[in-house]
C-alpha cells in the first residue's frame, strides 16, 4: 500500500515569492493534516481537513497560508508570500478519521527560503 | 493549553546499555503516540497507548502509560546502533483527532 506523498521534496526560494506543496494522502484517509516541523523541534498542525472541510484551522497564519483539499482528497497548502522565518519542513498527515486512529506521515517538503 | 516535554533532548550512549526516555503533558488524555524519525526521513509510528497502565513492546523498545502521572516512557533495552534516531511523543486532545507533539529526543547509540 503506498504511503502519504508529498511534492516537491525540496524547495528554495527567495523571500515574497509565492510556493505550494502537494500532499496525496493513503487511500481511504478521510482526514488530513498539514504541520509544520522547524529544525530540532517536533510537528506542529496548521490545519486539518474532514474530507474537503477544513475543521481546524487556528494555526495557519492566514495573512499568508492557505490550503485547499477539493474532492476531498489531494490538498495543496500555499504560502504567499513566503518569508525567511518560513523555512522548514511541512509535513502531510493523514489517517482514517476514527477515534484512536494513528496519523501517517509523508516525507515532508524541505522549504528553504532565502 | 496542552503541553508535551520529553527529556532528555539528547542522548548518547553505549551499545548494550539500556535507557529511558520520558514525556510529560500537562492536561487529561488518554491516548499517546510514539514516533521515531530518522534524518532527513518523516515520522514513524511505533506505538499507541490507549488507556492508564498500558505497556506496548517491540523488539528492544517498550512504552508505557500512566494517565494518572501524566506521564509515559520509552524503554531501550540494550541499544544497537540501528535505534539512533530522534524519538518524538505526541499526546492526543480534541476527541483524540488532534495531537500535540513533544519537543524529541536525539539518541545517538556508539559502538
Amino acid at each position: 500500500e503506498a504511503g502519504v506523498v508529498q511534492s516537491p521534496r525540496y524547495k528554495i526560494i527567495e523571500k515574497k515569492q509565492p510556493v505550494a506543496f502537494w500532499c496525496n494522502p493513503i487511500s481511504g484517509h478521510n482526514t488530513l493534516y498539514w504541520y509544520l516541523q522547524n529544525l530540532g523541534q517536533g510537528p506542529e498542525l496548521l490545519i486539518r481537513y474532514e474530507n474537503e472541510e477544513a475543521v481546524d484551522d487556528s494555526q495557519l497564519p492566514k495573512d499568508r497560508f492557505s490550503a485547499e483539499r477539493l474532492k476531498g482528497v489531494d490538498s495543496t497548502l500555499k504560502i504567499q508570500p513566503a518569508e525567511l522565518g518560513d523555512s522548514a519542513v511541512y509535513l502531510c498527515a493523514s489517517s482514517l478519521g476514527q477515534a484512536q486512529d494513528t496519523q501517517y506521515f509523508g516525507p515532508g517538503t524541505r522549504l528553504t527560503v532565502l | 493549553e496542552l503541553k508535551v516535554e520529553q527529556n532528555p533532548l539528547f542522548l548518547s550512549m553505549q551499545e548494550g546499555k539500556n535507557y529511558t526516555i520520558y514525556c510529560n503533558y500537562s492536561t487529561t488524555s488518554d491516548r499517546l503516540y510514539w514516533y521515531r524519525q530518522d534524518p532527513g526521513k518523516s515520522l514513524e509510528s511505533l506505538f499507541v497507548l490507549l488507556s492508564n497502565g498500558a505497556v506496548k513492546q517491540e523488539g528492544r523498545l517498550m512504552a508505557s502509560l500512566d494517565t494518572k502521572a501524566r506521564l509515559s516512557t520509552l524503554h531501550i533495552t540494550a541499544a544497537v546502533h540501528d535505534l539512533s534516531a530522534t524519538y518524538f511523543c505526541a499526546v492526543a486532545y480534541n476527541a483524540g483527532n488532534m495531537l500535540t507533539f513533544g519537543g524529541g529526543t536525539r539518541l545517538m547509540v556508539k559502538p
